[in-house]
Protein backbone atom coordinates (compact mmCIF):
# COMPACT_ATOMS: atom_id res chain seq x y z
CA UNK A 1 0.00 0.00 0.00
CA UNK A 2 1.52 3.29 -1.02
CA UNK A 3 1.96 5.56 2.40
CA UNK A 4 2.80 9.30 2.71
CA UNK A 5 4.89 9.38 5.90
CA UNK A 6 4.73 12.70 7.94
CA UNK A 7 6.44 13.40 11.36
CA UNK A 8 3.20 13.61 14.01
CA UNK A 9 4.55 16.90 15.63
CA UNK A 10 7.27 19.33 15.12
CA UNK A 11 8.43 22.74 17.09
CA UNK A 12 10.22 25.81 15.52
CA UNK A 13 11.37 28.93 16.97
CA UNK A 14 9.68 31.93 16.35
CA UNK A 15 11.83 33.85 12.88
CA UNK A 16 13.88 30.87 12.47
CA UNK A 17 13.07 28.51 9.24
CA UNK A 18 10.81 25.67 9.84
CA UNK A 19 11.41 23.03 7.74
CA UNK A 20 8.30 20.26 7.43
CA UNK A 21 9.39 16.56 5.89
CA UNK A 22 7.41 14.17 3.93
CA UNK A 23 7.46 11.08 2.58
CA UNK A 24 6.03 8.98 -0.37
CA UNK A 25 6.22 4.87 -0.02
CA UNK A 26 6.14 5.52 -3.83
CA UNK A 27 4.90 8.10 -6.84
CA UNK A 28 4.94 7.81 -9.76
CA UNK A 29 5.40 10.51 -12.76
CA UNK A 30 1.81 12.15 -12.91
CA UNK A 31 1.40 12.69 -9.09
CA UNK A 32 2.06 15.96 -7.79
CA UNK A 33 3.21 16.59 -3.85
CA UNK A 34 -0.08 19.04 -2.61
CA UNK A 35 1.19 21.38 1.18
CA UNK A 36 -2.32 22.24 3.24
CA UNK A 37 -1.99 23.44 6.49
CA UNK A 38 -5.34 24.27 8.74
CA UNK A 39 -4.94 26.65 11.66
CA UNK A 40 -6.62 25.25 14.64
CA UNK A 41 -10.52 26.12 14.46
CA UNK A 42 -9.93 27.75 10.84
CA UNK A 43 -10.45 25.92 7.62
CA UNK A 44 -7.91 24.47 5.52
CA UNK A 45 -5.61 26.71 3.81
CA UNK A 46 -3.85 25.68 0.11
CA UNK A 47 0.25 26.80 0.38
CA UNK A 48 2.24 25.24 -2.71
CA UNK A 49 2.34 22.55 -4.41
CA UNK A 50 4.82 20.87 -7.00
CA UNK A 51 5.87 18.26 -9.79
CA UNK A 52 9.47 17.65 -9.67
CA UNK A 53 11.28 21.18 -9.74
CA UNK A 54 11.54 23.31 -6.46
CA UNK A 55 9.07 26.04 -6.04
CA UNK A 56 8.43 29.21 -3.80
CA UNK A 57 5.67 31.51 -3.40
CA UNK A 58 5.08 34.28 -1.30
CA UNK A 59 4.03 31.67 1.88
CA UNK A 60 7.05 28.94 1.63
CA UNK A 61 9.10 27.16 -0.38
CA UNK A 62 9.12 23.44 -1.03
CA UNK A 63 12.20 20.91 -1.87
CA UNK A 64 11.60 18.22 -4.01
CA UNK A 65 14.22 15.26 -4.31
CA UNK A 66 15.37 13.87 -7.31
CA UNK A 67 13.48 10.64 -6.77
CA UNK A 68 10.46 12.40 -5.62
CA UNK A 69 9.84 10.18 -3.15
CA UNK A 70 10.25 13.09 -0.61
CA UNK A 71 9.79 16.42 0.13
CA UNK A 72 9.85 19.70 2.53
CA UNK A 73 8.19 22.25 2.99
CA UNK A 74 9.92 25.05 4.03
CA UNK A 75 8.58 28.02 6.08
CA UNK A 76 11.80 30.56 6.21
CA UNK A 77 10.59 32.51 8.86
CA UNK A 78 8.42 31.30 10.72
CA UNK A 79 5.73 33.41 13.69
CA UNK A 80 3.21 32.19 15.72
CA UNK A 81 0.44 32.68 13.67
CA UNK A 82 2.25 29.32 11.63
CA UNK A 83 1.03 27.34 14.21
CA UNK A 84 -1.20 24.60 12.48
CA UNK A 85 -1.34 21.20 11.06
CA UNK A 86 0.36 20.30 7.71
CA UNK A 87 -0.91 18.32 5.46
CA UNK A 88 1.30 16.91 2.91
CA UNK A 89 -0.82 15.42 -0.19
CA UNK A 90 0.53 13.21 -3.05
CA UNK A 91 -2.06 13.74 -6.04
CA UNK A 92 -2.63 12.15 -9.10
CA UNK A 93 -3.09 14.98 -11.73
CA UNK A 94 -4.87 12.98 -14.43
CA UNK A 95 -7.43 11.47 -11.48
CA UNK A 96 -10.55 12.74 -10.46
CA UNK A 97 -10.71 16.16 -12.41
CA UNK A 98 -12.99 17.63 -9.68
CA UNK A 99 -10.30 17.73 -6.92
CA UNK A 100 -11.47 16.03 -4.32
CA UNK A 101 -9.11 16.53 -1.46
CA UNK A 102 -7.96 14.37 0.85
CA UNK A 103 -6.07 14.59 4.16
CA UNK A 104 -3.98 12.27 6.05
CA UNK A 105 -2.74 12.56 9.81
CA UNK A 106 -0.37 15.93 9.17
CA UNK A 107 2.02 17.38 11.25
CA UNK A 108 1.56 19.64 14.05
CA UNK A 109 4.03 22.75 14.01
CA UNK A 110 4.16 24.54 16.93
CA UNK A 111 6.40 27.84 16.83
CA UNK A 112 7.39 29.11 20.02
CA UNK A 113 8.06 32.44 20.89
CA UNK B 1 -12.35 40.85 -0.86
CA UNK B 2 -14.11 38.47 1.58
CA UNK B 3 -12.99 35.11 -0.22
CA UNK B 4 -15.25 32.33 1.56
CA UNK B 5 -17.86 32.99 3.35
CA UNK B 6 -20.24 30.52 5.65
CA UNK B 7 -23.17 31.26 7.67
CA UNK B 8 -23.70 30.77 10.45
CA UNK B 9 -20.49 29.91 11.73
CA UNK B 10 -22.35 27.41 14.70
CA UNK B 11 -25.84 25.83 15.12
CA UNK B 12 -27.11 23.63 17.46
CA UNK B 13 -30.14 21.25 15.85
CA UNK B 14 -32.95 18.61 17.25
CA UNK B 15 -32.77 15.73 15.21
CA UNK B 16 -35.05 15.77 12.41
CA UNK B 17 -35.08 19.61 12.04
CA UNK B 18 -34.12 20.96 8.93
CA UNK B 19 -31.48 23.59 8.01
CA UNK B 20 -29.38 25.12 5.34
CA UNK B 21 -25.72 26.21 5.19
CA UNK B 22 -24.93 28.96 3.10
CA UNK B 23 -21.35 29.75 1.10
CA UNK B 24 -20.90 32.58 -0.99
CA UNK B 25 -17.84 33.25 -2.84
CA UNK B 26 -16.28 36.70 -4.56
CA UNK B 27 -13.47 35.44 -6.32
CA UNK B 28 -16.22 34.20 -9.51
CA UNK B 29 -15.17 30.95 -8.89
CA UNK B 30 -16.54 28.30 -11.39
CA UNK B 31 -16.30 25.21 -8.65
CA UNK B 32 -17.22 24.77 -5.38
CA UNK B 33 -17.06 22.08 -2.87
CA UNK B 34 -19.19 20.69 0.60
CA UNK B 35 -16.70 19.08 2.98
CA UNK B 36 -17.20 17.39 6.30
CA UNK B 37 -14.45 17.00 8.82
CA UNK B 38 -14.58 14.64 11.79
CA UNK B 39 -11.80 13.32 14.45
CA UNK B 40 -10.17 10.58 12.66
CA UNK B 41 -11.96 10.57 9.98
CA UNK B 42 -10.60 13.41 8.26
CA UNK B 43 -11.99 15.84 5.66
CA UNK B 44 -14.69 14.18 3.07
CA UNK B 45 -16.51 15.24 0.21
CA UNK B 46 -20.09 15.76 0.34
CA UNK B 47 -20.96 17.55 -2.91
CA UNK B 48 -19.54 19.70 -5.74
CA UNK B 49 -20.79 21.78 -8.40
CA UNK B 50 -18.47 22.65 -11.76
CA UNK B 51 -20.69 25.78 -12.22
CA UNK B 52 -24.03 27.67 -11.88
CA UNK B 53 -26.63 25.28 -11.74
CA UNK B 54 -25.14 22.24 -11.91
CA UNK B 55 -23.97 19.96 -8.80
CA UNK B 56 -22.97 16.47 -7.94
CA UNK B 57 -22.49 14.03 -5.56
CA UNK B 58 -19.19 13.12 -3.34
CA UNK B 59 -18.13 10.60 -1.18
CA UNK B 60 -20.96 11.00 1.75
CA UNK B 61 -23.63 12.59 -0.08
CA UNK B 62 -26.64 10.88 1.55
CA UNK B 63 -28.90 13.04 4.52
CA UNK B 64 -27.93 16.27 1.69
CA UNK B 65 -29.16 18.41 -0.74
CA UNK B 66 -27.26 21.50 -2.42
CA UNK B 67 -28.42 23.87 -4.97
CA UNK B 68 -26.06 26.24 -6.94
CA UNK B 69 -28.42 28.93 -8.77
CA UNK B 70 -26.31 31.56 -8.60
CA UNK B 71 -22.58 31.12 -9.20
CA UNK B 72 -21.31 32.83 -6.21
CA UNK B 73 -23.31 30.67 -3.73
CA UNK B 74 -23.60 27.09 -2.90
CA UNK B 75 -26.11 26.01 -0.48
CA UNK B 76 -25.84 22.34 1.85
CA UNK B 77 -29.90 21.70 3.07
CA UNK B 78 -30.30 19.13 5.68
CA UNK B 79 -33.68 17.89 5.46
CA UNK B 80 -34.27 15.37 8.67
CA UNK B 81 -31.03 16.27 10.94
CA UNK B 82 -29.35 13.16 12.14
CA UNK B 83 -26.90 13.21 14.81
CA UNK B 84 -24.47 11.62 12.24
CA UNK B 85 -24.36 14.59 10.89
CA UNK B 86 -22.72 16.62 13.96
CA UNK B 87 -19.54 17.77 12.65
CA UNK B 88 -17.54 20.66 11.01
CA UNK B 89 -18.72 21.60 7.33
CA UNK B 90 -16.36 23.41 4.91
CA UNK B 91 -17.18 25.25 1.79
CA UNK B 92 -14.75 25.47 -0.89
CA UNK B 93 -13.80 27.03 -4.25
CA UNK B 94 -11.60 27.15 -6.83
CA UNK B 95 -11.00 29.07 -10.41
CA UNK B 96 -11.30 26.97 -13.56
CA UNK B 97 -7.69 28.44 -14.58
CA UNK B 98 -5.56 26.52 -11.73
CA UNK B 99 -5.41 22.92 -11.20
CA UNK B 100 -8.03 21.11 -9.28
CA UNK B 101 -6.37 20.61 -6.32
CA UNK B 102 -5.61 24.38 -5.44
CA UNK B 103 -9.44 24.85 -3.01
CA UNK B 104 -10.07 28.09 -0.71
CA UNK B 105 -11.97 26.92 2.05
CA UNK B 106 -14.45 29.08 4.46
CA UNK B 107 -13.81 29.43 7.87
CA UNK B 108 -16.34 26.47 8.49
CA UNK B 109 -19.92 25.72 10.08
CA UNK B 110 -20.16 23.49 13.57
CA UNK B 111 -23.07 21.49 13.62
CA UNK B 112 -24.06 19.68 16.58
CA UNK B 113 -27.26 17.56 16.10
CA UNK B 114 -28.85 16.24 19.42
Amino acid sequence: DAKTTQPPSMDCAEGRAANLPCNHSTISGNEYVYWYRQIHSQGPQYIIHGLKNNETNEMASLIITEDRKSSTLILPHATLRDTAVYYCLKINAGGTSYGKLTFGQGTILTVHP
Amino acid sequence: NAGVTQTPKFRVLKTGQSMTLLCAQDMNHEYMYWYRQDPGMGLRLIHYSVGEGTTAKGEVPDGYNVSRLKKQNFLLGLESAAPSQTSVYFCASRTSQTGPYEQYFGPGTRLTVT
